[in-house]
C-alpha cells in the first residue's frame, strides 16, 4: 500500500535556528498536507498543497509540492519555542478509491531556548 | 467554537467493556472521518463517511468497530469487547466533498486496563 516516509524522525535545534524537513513517497499524490500536533491534541492543519511545484507560505513556515509528485518539504524559519511538536505530512493520492489521506509518521521537533 | 468536537476526551474503560465516542464536524462538511492514532505513530485511517453513508472501512476496522452516522451530521464509534490493543486516541475529521483538506478534532484517549 502507500506509504509515507518523513525525515528527520527528531530534530533538536537552538532557538532562532531555521528548520526544514522533508516527506517522500513511492506513489505520486494529488494534495499534500502539513499538520502540527501539540501532545494530548489532535492535528491542526498548518500548510495545504494542491499542486506539483507550488510553494506555500503561513507565517514562518514555507512548504513545496514537489514537481515528481512524490515528496514534499517543510520549512520553519526563525525557529520559536512555541513550533516544539510533532510534525506529519499527509498525502492524498491518486489511485485511491475514495478520498482518504494517509499520515506520515512524523518528525518530533524540539526547540533549546 | 465552530470545529469538529469530540466526546469524551477521555476514556478508561476495563477489557471487555464495550466504549462509544461522538463526534460533530463542522457544520457545513459533508464527509466524517475516523483515524485511530497509538504513541509515536501518524493518524491511521479507519473509515469514512460522505453524508449518511459509510463509504470505506480499512482492514484495522475489525469486527468489534461500528461506525454510524445516521443523520449525516454527527458520527459514532462504538467499541465492543475492549481489548489492551484498543488503547490509542481516535481522531475525528471533517471536510467538503469537493475538498482535500480535513480539519481534525481533539481526539479521544481511550485506556483498556
Amino acid at each position: 500500500g502507500q506509504q509515507l516516509n518523513q525525515s528527520p524522525q527528531s530534530m533538536f535545534i537552538q532557538e532562532g535556528e531555521d528548520v526544514s524537513m522533508n516527506c517522500t513517497s513511492s506513489s505520486i499524490f494529488n494534495t499534500w498536507l502539513w499538520y502540527k500536533q501539540d501532545p494530548g491534541e489532535g492535528p491542526v492543519l498548518l500548510i495545504a498543497l494542491y499542486k506539483a511545484g507550488e510553494l506555500t507560505s503561513n507565517g514562518r513556515l514555507t512548504a513545496q509540492f514537489g514537481i515528481t509528485r512524490k515528496d514534499s518539504f517543510l520549512n520553519i524559519s526563525a525557529s520559536i519555542p512555541s513550533d516544539v511538536g510533532i510534525y506529519f505530512c499527509a498525502g492524498q493520492g491518486v489511485k485511491t478509491s475514495y478520498d482518504k489521506v494517509i499520515f506520515g509518521p512524523g518528525t518530533s521537533l524540539s526547540v533549546i531556548p | 467554537d465552530t470545529g469538529v468536537s469530540q466526546d469524551p476526551r477521555h476514556k478508561i474503560t476495563k477489557r471487555g467493556q464495550n466504549v462509544t465516542f461522538r463526534c460533530d464536524p463542522i457544520s457545513e462538511h459533508n464527509r466524517l472521518y475516523w483515524y485511530r492514532q497509538t504513541l509515536g505513530q501518524g493518524p491511521e485511517f479507519l473509515t469514512y463517511f460522505q453524508n449518511e453513508a459509510q463509504l470505506e472501512k480499512s482492514r484495522l476496522l475489525s469486527d468489534r468497530f461500528s461506525a454510524e452516522r445516521p443523520k449525516g451530521s454527527f458520527s459514532t464509534l462504538e467499541i465492543q469487547r475492549t481489548e489492551q490493543g484498543d488503547s490509542a486516541m481516535y481522531l475525528c475529521a471533517s471536510s467538503f466533498i469537493s475538498g482535500n483538506t480535513i480539519y481534525f478534532g481533539e481526539g479521544s484517549w481511550l485506556t483498556v486496563v
